[in-house]
């Protein structure tokens, strides 16, 4: 069965602090890795598609990075307005997209 | 990007009454479309899922007569929540997946917010 787990499931940074979040996998054959962010009261924004092992993907302040078994999503000097719930997703060759619970950051000025 | 469609974004409806919720692929062809529901501070949970042309294929745990799932064509699919109580008040997304030149990727509608007085 395909599972998503993510952490930590909250995380407080002071503006311009650096951190990561992570979104470990279980998959049978890893078809798409998703990040997405949902800001409170909307459905949430796609952000990232990873396919493959060792791939990275940046915007802006946000970069995902790949592996065989999780994925981080690094923010760099984060600012107020990056805070939102961070959500992973992942698509194995059954097709199904499984969402993990997600990370809510929160930045604070 | 892909864009996804809500509408409507908020209702208020009266309990023992029905609500449609639209969800429109505006861009971009959708064979499948997903329904979830989302209860504050909460993760999406996934109520079902439609396929144009087909028999939505729902979740365990969820009314099919309750939550009646339409997909009649490519960019529409629509969730109807029949004999509404207050208890189904929720935030309700639709999401669609694309394929072809936007990629094999989920894009979500916006949200509705349904309130049941």
């Amino acid at each position: 069965e395909d599972q998503v787990t993510q952490s930590p499931e909250a995380l407080r940074l002071q503006e311009g602090e650096s951190s990561s979040l992570n979104c470990s996998y279980t998959v049978s054959g890893l078809r798409g890795l998703f990040w997405y962010r949902q800001d409170p009261g909307k459905g949430p924004e796609f952000l990232f598609t990873l396919y493959s092992a060792g791939e990275e993907k940046e915007k802006e302040r946000l970069k995902a990075t790949l592996t065989k078994k999780e994925s981080f999503l690094h923010i760099t000097a984060p600012k107020p307005e990056d805070s939102a719930t961070y959500l992973c997703a992942v698509q194995g060759y059954g097709q199904n997209f499984v969402f993990g619970p997600g990370t809510r950051l929160s930045v604070l000025p | 990007g892909a864009v996804v469609s809500q509408h409507p974004s908020r209702v208020i409806c009266k309990s023992g009454t029905s609500v449609k919720i639209e969800c429109r692929s505006l861009d971009f062809q959708a064979t499948t479309m997903f329904w979830y529901r989302q209860f504050p501070k909460q993760s999406l949970m996934l109520m079902a899922t439609s396929n144009e042309g087909s028999k939505a294929t729902y979740e365990q745990g969820v009314e099919k007569d309750k939550f009646l799932i339409n997909h009649a064509s490519l960019t529409l699919s629509t969730l109807t929540v029949t004999s509404a109580h207050p208890e189904d008040s929720s935030f309700y997304i639709c999401s669609a997946r694309s394929g072809g030149r936007a990629g094999n990727t989920i894009y979500f509608g916006e949200g509705s917010w349904l309130t049941v007085v």
